[in-house]
Formats: structure tokens, sequence, C-alpha cells
């Protein structure tokens, strides 16, 4: 089946620490897109990337930061500057272009140790 | 830019009852415009969308309806069910624009 896998599911950070939070599709899609989700406050954009090798930053990029090496995968790196970093990740795709449904996958649960 | 608000925030109805979410939009170049239901520990799930060249769409009990000048759509779902128990997004987008979403609807359906 094709689909979107999103790898930990649960994952903790210790202060200081870089973590890597992996995303992987099958469906061919060429966009994909990275939200965060904390309670009450909808999904928010990170990061996106329509094409392999380009992204864009989205409305809550600072202490991010991504790589689009293959058409397939989609990484997101917290990094130590991201001061706030528990959340629920979500990676999503879509066929080409952003105004198209998306392909969730299942999330991540950051949380810092 | 775009923003999205949602209403209402929870929405308890009775099995059997219609339940109905609202969202309404700012900018009037917005042109798709999708509903995802999210159950816990889960990514959302796409469940209907309408562009804006539509009035409204049906997939058996749920429908969404686009008010283009009053600048709303709103998801209807008809003879509820206990799985129907989720939190509901809706979301807006034009062109080749990021989509813009809503805060949610945490929908309970009491058996």
């Amino acid at each position: 089946d094709g689909g979107i896998t999103q790898s930990p599911k649960y994952l903790f950070r210790k202060e200081g620490q870089n973590v890597t939070l992996s995303c992987e599709q099958n469906l061919n899609h060429d966009a994909m897109y990275w939200y965060r989700q904390d309670p009450g406050q909808g999904l928010r954009l990170i990061y996106y990337s329509q094409i392999v090798n380009d992204f864009q930053k989205g409305d809550i990029a600072e202490g991010y930061s991504v790589s689009r090496e293959k058409k397939e995968s989609f990484p997101l790196t917290v990094t130590s500057a991201q001061k706030n970093p528990t959340a629920f990740y979500l990676c999503a795709s879509s066929l080409d272009r952003m105004n198209q449904p998306q392909h969730f996958g299942d999330g991540t649960r950051l949380s810092i140790l | 830019g775009e923003n999205v608000e949602q209403h209402p925030s929870t929405l308890s109805v009775q099995e059997g009852d219609s339940a109905v979410i609202k969202c309404t939009y700012s900018d009037s170049a917005s042109n798709y415009f999708p509903w995802y239901k999210q159950e816990l520990g889960k990514g959302p799930q796409l469940i209907i969308d309408i562009r804006s060249n539509v009035g409204e769409k049906k997939d058996q009990r749920i429908a969404v309806t686009l008010n283009k000048t009053a600048k709303h759509f709103s998801l209807h779902i008809t003879e509820t069910q206990p799985e129907d128990s989720a939190v509901y997004f809706c979301a807006a987008s034009k062109g080749n624009t990021p989509l813009v979403f809503g805060k949610g609807t945490r929908l309970s359906v009491i058996a």
C-alpha cells in the first residue's frame, strides 16, 4: 500500500541536543510538508518542498532545518535553537501542487527529558 | 495572508443527529477548501474537499457547502455515528500556496 511513514513514533530530546525526524513516502508525490501540532493550535507549517533539492520556510521555521535529497524522503531536524520543541510533528505529501489533497503520516511525538 | 476561523471548538451531538462545523476565510482569492478528520494518535485524513467553482459537494453522509460571497464553508455530517467522533480541521488555499488550517473542532457523538 502507498503511504507516508514517519519514525520514530515517540522521541525524547535532551536539552541542547539536535534530533532528526524521518518522513518517507512511496506515493511518488513531488510536494512534501512538515507541520507542528500543539493542543488547540491546529496545524502550523514548518517547511515545505515542491521538488528535490528545493524547500521553503513555512510560518514557524525558526529552530528547524530540512533537506530534500531524494523525492521520497524529507527529514526534519529539530535543533537546540528551538526552545519549545515539545509537540506532535506531522509530515504530509501532495501530488505536485499545494492546493491538492494532502496525505499525512501518523506523526512523531517529541518530548524534552 | 489567509486567515481561517473555525467554529465551534467542541461539539457534542446525540447519535443519529446531524453535526455542522463552520469555517470562515479572509482571502477572497482562495479556491481550494479541504476538510480533514483526525483520530487520536493518528495523522489527519482527507474526508472531502471542494473548489471554488462548486457550491456543494456530497459523499454519503458528509457534505460541504461553500458561500464565496460570505467567504465561509461548512461541513455537514448527517446520521452521526460513534465512529464519527474525532477532531475535524478545515483549511483553505489559493493557487499554489500552502494550506492554512483552522484550529479544529472536537466532535463527540454520544450513543
